[in-house]
């Protein structure tokens, strides 16, 4: 009931196009749902998250949708660039507990070519 | 504001001898989280901790893995008697009392050999 599962496990998107990361959660106990960005030897990095009151947000050329009745939510990555290219998780935890105990999918390895 | 910092950043170990993973906290952060990331998947939750207090380590396996964040100093993530399997890494992340947002350091990369 803990999972978080993300799909797909690697992309390959040109640039100036899309990229879309899926994920979906069990527990409906979480209630903040954040994206980390990590590239190779760094640590994760936090890019966006979102709470379940909303059911999208946006912030630059990414953005989060969420789907509460489906316990689903994905990341876009508008106007992909090659510097987007890394490794992507969701997360999810609980604001009541402490935000900061997170279960992660297990990540998407973005590459954006040329 | 210096981020998390690790250290050491790559660690060998032989099997049997002991592992300590040392991270500091960002200025002002007092909650420390530890993560195992192993190859090719996702980061995994092992314990959270305040300054002197284990919170949650329902993720630490029971045996030969400790950690604690004393009132000084940085906190420490203890494997004694390693094993092979131990071989990922590791990441501390920290955040200041209520904050939903946990700032990783850059990991240290534990090798058993």
């Amino acid at each position: 009931q803990q999972q978080v599962k993300q799909s797909p496990q690697s992309l390959i998107v040109q640039k100036g196009g899309i990229s879309i990361i899926n994920c979906a959660y069990e527990n409906t106990a979480f209630d903040y749902f954040p994206w980390y960005q990590q590239f190779p030897g760094k640590g994760p990095a936090l890019l966006i998250a979102i709470r379940p009151d909303v059911s999208e947000k946006k912030e630059g050329r990414f953005t989060i949708s969420f789907n509460k009745s489906a316990k689903q939510f994905s990341l876009h990555i508008m106007d992909s660039q090659p510097g987007d290219s890394a490794t992507y998780f969701c997360a999810a935890s609980m604001l009541a507990g402490t935000a900061s105990k997170l279960t992660f999918g297990t990540g998407t390895r973005l590459q954006v070519t040329l | 504001n210096a981020g998390v910092m690790q250290n050491p950043r790559h660690l060998v170990r032989r099997r049997g001898q002991e592992a300590r993973l040392r991270c500091s906290p960002m200025k002002g952060h007092s909650h420390v989280y530890w993560y195992r990331q192993l190859p090719e998947e996702g980061l995994k939750f092992m314990v959270y901790l305040q300054k002197e207090n284990i919170i949650d380590e329902s993720g630490m396996p029971k045996e030969r893995f400790s950690a604690e964040f004393p009132k000084e100093g940085p906190s420490i993530l203890r494997i004694q008697q390693v094993v092979r399997g131990d071989s990922a890494a590791y990441f501390c992340a920290s955040s200041p009392k209520g904050g939903t947002e946990a700032f990783f350091g850059q990991g240290t990369r534990l090798t058993v050999v």
